[in-house]
């Protein structure tokens, strides 16, 4: 495994700005989930995909964001018209499908909206 | 829809005390669970994981946890920890979709524990 990888690893934005951050996860592994991180809190749950469908958003997630696996591998996390509030730790994980198998994380996205 | 609990916060010890952190779900079906560790700067790795069978589950350094399907609860322990030990420990629970297979659903967190050990 050569490990889930997300670029980039830091993101300084304007408030108001469109950003993207992309996710490759583990080969092999079907299944891939986004996580926002803030300071002192547990991973937050914003969506998961197995393959190219995206099975649950969460209803926290605002119309700004949406994520997007288009071939089943790699994936996109767009926030549209960041805010303040964005500013947090974007977290990818990827999962074999089945029923014994746990995620793996990559090192995260550090977003700061200014 | 699921949630977890973690009771504590922060817990500071010193080395060689034993430790045991708390971890609590909610949800009434089948679940897998999970402790992650985020030492500092680092990402999220398992810790161990319970998906059946002996409740009891050993995980890498010295850990192991407790299913107690009745308390709907997790705890993690450690006989004596070290100051290596320090990290962020987090709870997670993932639930089975019977309309997929029975495989596993979305991974829920808890907000976790920082355990600072002292030298």
């Amino acid at each position: 495994d050569t490990g889930v990888s997300q670029d980039p690893r830091h993101k300084i934005t304007k408030r108001g700005q469109n950003v993207t951050f992309r996710c490759d996860p583990i080969s092999e592994h079907n299944r891939l989930y986004w996580y926002r991180q803030t300071l002192g809190q547990g991973p937050e749950f914003l969506t998961y995909f197995q393959n190219e469908a995206q099975l649950e958003k969460s209803r926290l997630l605002s119309d700004r964001f949406s994520a997007e696996r288009p071939k089943g591998s790699f994936s996109t996390l767009e926030i549209q018209r960041t805010e303040q509030g964005d500013s947090a730790m974007y977290l990818c994980a990827s999962a074999r499908t089945g029923l014994f198998n746990e995620a793996f994380f990559g090192q995260g996205t550090r977003l700061t909206v200014v | 829809a699921q949630s977890v609990s973690q009771h504590n916060h922060h817990v500071i010890l010193s080395e060689a005390a034993s430790l045991e952190l708390g971890c609590n779900y909610s949800y009434g079906g089948t679940v897998n669970l999970f402790w992650y560790v985020q030492y500092p700067g680092q990402h999220l790795q398992l810790l161990l994981k319970y998906f059946s069978g002996d409740p009891l589950v050993k995980g890498i350094k010295g850990f192991e946890a407790e299913f107690i399907k009745s308390k709907f609860s997790f705890n993690l322990r450690k006989p004596s920890v070290q100051w290596s030990d320090t990290a962020e420990y987090f709870c997670a629970v993932t639930t089975l979709l019977m309309n997929y297979g029975g495989s596993q659903g979305n991974l829920i967190f808890g907000k976790g524990t920082k355990l600072s050990v002292k030298p």
